[in-house]
């Protein structure tokens, strides 16, 4: 149980392209889900945070006009790179949960999409 | 102020040699401590939840135990196989991850 899943797991594109990326929950209702970006041999560093039907909640210095999040139902979310540079090239994750139903429920994570841009 | 601090960050053992990876952590109003493996490349995959002080899990070689202060996953003859990244996260008012461990485990 508890599967999430990311789409593409790799996207190789140029400089000024906008880059779209899914986080599904396959099998539970996600009330919140997360983005996170993670640099070689460093730790997760949250992103964005959005509840289902919300805006996004933005950790600070993250550009919430260039990394646009929607999660329009329980089990989708998409984070949108707008105009995305080779700054921007890391591996991306998503997770969601249900926490917010019952409290204390864990993150589950999607596999990673690694973005290369040219 | 809520964080959660993991130590040893990298830990070399040989096939079979146990060991225990350390999770302290200070939060307010613990709902629940997360451990998680991640492989290189790979997003972190679920393996325990621990609720309260005392608590322990098992899952084939690892055993998550849980205190009001940390916790510990204990590694038992760990394989090659364990080698990954393990983190752990605590939820409070909201998620704080530690940084992991590092494990490396050598035939």
């Amino acid at each position: 149980g508890a599967v999430v899943s990311q789409h593409p797991s790799r996207v190789i594109c140029k400089s000024g392209t906008s880059v779209k990326i899914e986080c599904r929950s396959l099998d539970f209702q996600a009330t919140t889900m997360f983005w996170y970006r993670q640099f070689p041999k460093q730790s997760l560093m949250l992103m964005a945070t959005s509840n289902e039907g919300s805006k996004a909640t933005y950790e600070q210095g993250v550009e919430k006009d260039k990394f646009l999040i929607n999660h329009a139902s329980l089990t989708l979310s998409t984070l949108t790179v707008t105009s995305a540079h080779p700054e921007d090239s890391s591996f991306y994750i998503c997770s969601a949960s249900a926490f917010g139903v019952a409290g204390n429920q864990p993150q589950h994570f999607g596999d990673g999409t690694r973005l290369s841009i040219l | 102020e809520d964080q959660v601090t993991q130590s040893p960050e990298a830990l070399r053992l040989q096939e079979g040699e146990s060991s225990s990876l350390n999770c302290s952590y200070t939060v307010s109003g613990l709902r629940g401590l997360f451990w998680y493996r991640q492989d290189p490349g790979k997003g972190p995959e679920f393996l325990f939840t621990l609720y309260s002080a005392g608590e322990e899990k098992e899952k084939e070689r690892l055993k998550a135990t849980l205190t009001k202060k940390e916790s510990f996953l204990h590694i038992t003859a760990p394989k090659p196989e364990d080698s990954a990244t393990y983190l752990c996260a605590v939820l409070g008012n909201q998620f704080y991850f530690g940084t992991g461990t590092s494990l490396t485990v050598i035939p």
